[in-house]
């Protein structure tokens, strides 16, 4: 089945410490992203890749870290968390980018940040 | 700049009755309009896209929407709700043209309720 998985669902931490919310997909898509969904506010891009080692910022950038050193995996970096990181998080992925608008997204990953 | 407004935060139908989610756009250039659904606990999914063809579109679950250039509109339709249309809907522009890549602008969501 064509999917992508975020690890893990839900997460409370406390600010400082250093987390990872994994995505993968299986649809050997070049295009991943990632997002945050925030009430009142749509869904705002944090970064994305066109491919493997290639990264870029997104709308909100500041406080996350990205890597792409395969083509399946997209992980999110929190380095040092703090509370307006407390959002809802979706990874997506695409075969031909944001520019066809067929995103494949994730079923999200809540995080609380205390 | 490209920018979409869902004019309702929510929205309240009865089963078997009309859906219209209301959507405007602006763009500079001739956009490429989507709409997403979001059931609870889920990821979005795409529902139908608008992309310069016909400007009546259909997509999954019986929804449409219809491109109006000149109310620079993308309303969404359905003739029927259905208990499992209740989801939140965003409306989605592409910011494609002359110097932009196509980055996808999301609207703030409207949230479908369906009474029984």
């Amino acid at each position: 089945e064509a999917q992508v998985t975020q690890n893990p669902r839900y997460l409370i931490t406390v600010t400082g410490k250093k987390l990872t919310v994994t995505c993968s997909q299986n649809m050997n898509h070049e295009y991943m992203s990632w997002y945050r969904q925030d009430p009142g506010l749509g869904l705002r891009q944090i970064y994305y890749s066109m491919n493997v080692e290639v990264t870029d910022k997104g709308d909100v950038p500041e406080g996350y870290k990205v890597s792409r050193k395969e083509k399946r995996n997209f992980p999110l970096i929190l380095e040092s968390p703090s509370p307006n990181q407390t959002s809802l998080y979706f990874c997506a992925s695409s075969l031909g980018g944001e520019i066809t608008g067929e995103l494949f997204f994730g079923e999200g990953s809540r995080l609380t940040v205390l | 700049a490209q920018s979409v407004t869902q004019l309702d935060s929510h929205v309240s139908v009865s089963e078997g009755t009309p859906v219209l989610l209301r959507c405007n756009y602006s763009s500079s250039y001739s956009p490429s309009l989507f709409w997403y659904v979001q059931h609870p606990n889920k990821g979005l999914q795409l529902l139908l896209k608008y992309t310069s063809a016909a400007t009546l579109v259909k997509g999954i679950n019986g929804f449409e929407a219809e491109f109006k250039k000149s109310e620079t509109s993308f309303h969404l339709t359905k003739p029927s709700a259905h208990m499992s249309d209740a989801a939140e809907y965003f409306c989605v522009v592409s910011d494609y043209g002359s110097g932009n890549t196509g980055k996808l602008i999301f609207g703030q969501g409207t949230t479908l309720q369906v009474k029984p």
